[in-house]
């Protein structure tokens, strides 16, 4: 079964400190997503990277870098930490072909800044 | 503009009882329509998919979802609700050569017993 596997599921962190989140997938994917879930505005897109060292902006990318070294990993890194960024964070890894075409999650990091 | 609309925030329905969770699309290719369910702390999983060919597409765990051309929608239905479906719904948008989907809002189903 292709797994996508976030590293942690729950995180607190403090206003200001540099944060990384980590995803892996064993897919052999090219694209994979960051996405932010807060209640009643769904899923918004941060940052997608469609080869290593290559990404993109997504829809709200302000706070946040990601960083592509290997194929299979894809960390989304929040500089400063600040309140409003306590969220939920999904990542995924996109199939471009076959009966598996589309998206594989992971299980999510909810992330607390206090 | 592009977008996903998913009108109910809340549906409560007894265990037993049918489901109907609504999506409606603006879209300005042809669409690719995807329902996802995410159960309280987890990730996204896949229901259903639809590309093309007929319009009615069966998933997982008893789901069905149909595609509407003129109403621009993709309504998700199952006729008898499980307590274990209780969980958030989540309708997108895609196209064939983009990556980037659209999401809905989701809808956050509660069953009673």
């Amino acid at each position: 079964d292709v797994k996508v596997t976030q590293s942690s599921r729950y995180l607190v962190k403090r206003t200001g400190e540099k944060v990384f989140l980590e995803c892996v997938q064993d897919m052999d994917h090219e694209n994979m997503f960051w996405y932010r879930q807060d209640p009643g505005l769904g899923l918004r897109l941060i940052y997608f990277s469609y080869d290593v060292k290559m990404k993109e902006k997504g829809d709200i990318p302000e706070g946040y870098s990601v960083s592509r070294e290997k194929k299979e990993r894809f960390s989304l890194i929040l500089e400063s930490a600040s309140t409003n960024q306590t969220s939920m964070y999904l990542c995924a890894s996109f199939e471009r072909s076959g009966g598996a075409y589309g998206y594989t999650f992971g299980s999510g990091t909810r992330l607390t800044v206090v | 503009a592009q977008s996903v609309t998913q009108p109910d925030i809340h549906i409560t329905v007894s265990e037993g009882a049918s489901l109907e969770l609504r999506c409606n699309y603006s879209y300005g290719a042809t669409p690719y329509l995807f329902w996802y369910v995410q159960s309280p702390g987890q990730g996204l999983q896949l229901l259903l998919k639809y590309f093309s060919g007929d319009t009615l597409v069966q998933g997982i765990k008893g789901f069905e979802a149909e595609f509407k051309r003129s109403q621009s929608s993709f309504n998700l239905r199952k006729p008898s609700v499980h307590w274990s479906d209780a969980a958030e719904y989540f309708c997108a948008v895609g196209a064939s050569g983009t990556y980037k989907y659209i999401f809905g809002t989701g809808t956050r189903l509660k069953v009673l017993a």
